[in-house]
């Protein structure tokens, strides 16, 4: 079937913005992680959810972000009041269930201008 | 802190040998560990899992765990112009507040030559 999907693929924003970033998993998978990666840095996890439930939020960086999932399939990143640090490529993966290995969809570049 | 460590190379083969790409994890709790290759511009694309201790092979890529030496590798066989591409290592706790997230290491990045 198909991948998982984001969208959109590219965002540029002005600083002080709202951004919200979609994820659409692969059918049947219950587990969704949302990653970030910085130019030059490893994937730095966010968040995880497993059904509509979240989890591990510990990830997030700060209060400005968030994100649910409804349904148990599509899920979005919110990200209030961006800051230049914010810009990055955000990840989402899913699995069948946690602990199952996970597909990362494209991606969506951020950019904070 | 959960730590997956790895050289960041760049590790360089000729066409045809065999590349060998090391990782190592901090936390004894990690059960499942994860190769990913992932392209320039690209997103990871999983390529391996492995959750017991030995080998495992699929096709010209094999990975190694030790749990005891908390150690994982990945070889690849017969190297291809095609394989160059930044692997990462990834280890996921089987339980506790964590479990769920991957632990990325930096990645390696590997050229293969003709």
């Amino acid at each position: 079937g198909a991948g998982v999907s984001q969208s959109p693929s590219n965002k540029v924003t002005e600083k002080g913005k709202d951004v919200e970033l979609r994820c659409d998993p692969i059918s049947g998978h219950t587990a969704l992680y949302w990653y970030r990666q910085s130019l030059g840095q490893g994937l730095e996890f966010l968040i995880y959810f497993q059904g509509n439930s979240a989890p591990d939020k510990s990830g997030l960086p700060s209060d400005r972000f968030s994100a649910e999932r409804t349904g148990g399939s599509v899920s979005t990143l919110t990200i209030q009041r961006t800051q230049q640090e914010d810009s990055a490529v955000y990840l989402c993966a899913s699995s069948r269930t946690v602990n199952q290995p996970q597909h990362f969809g494209d991606g969506t570049r951020l950019s904070i201008l | 802190q959960k730590e997956v460590e790895q050289n960041s190379g760049p590790l360089s083969v000729p066409e045809g040998a065999i590349a060998s790409l090391n990782c190592t994890y901090s936390d004894r709790g990690s059960q499942s560990f994860f190769w990913y290759r992932q392209y320039s511009g690209k997103s990871p694309e999983l390529i391996m899992f492995i959750y017991s201790n030995g080998d495992k092979e699929d096709g010209r890529f094999t990975a190694q765990l030790n749990k005891a030496s908390q150690y994982v590798s990945l070889l690849i066989r017969d190297s291809q112009p095609s394989d160059s591409a930044t692997y990462l290592c990834a280890a996921s706790p089987d339980r506790g507040s964590t479990l769920g997230r991957l632990y990325f290491g930096r990645g390696t990045q590997l050229t293969v030559w003709p």
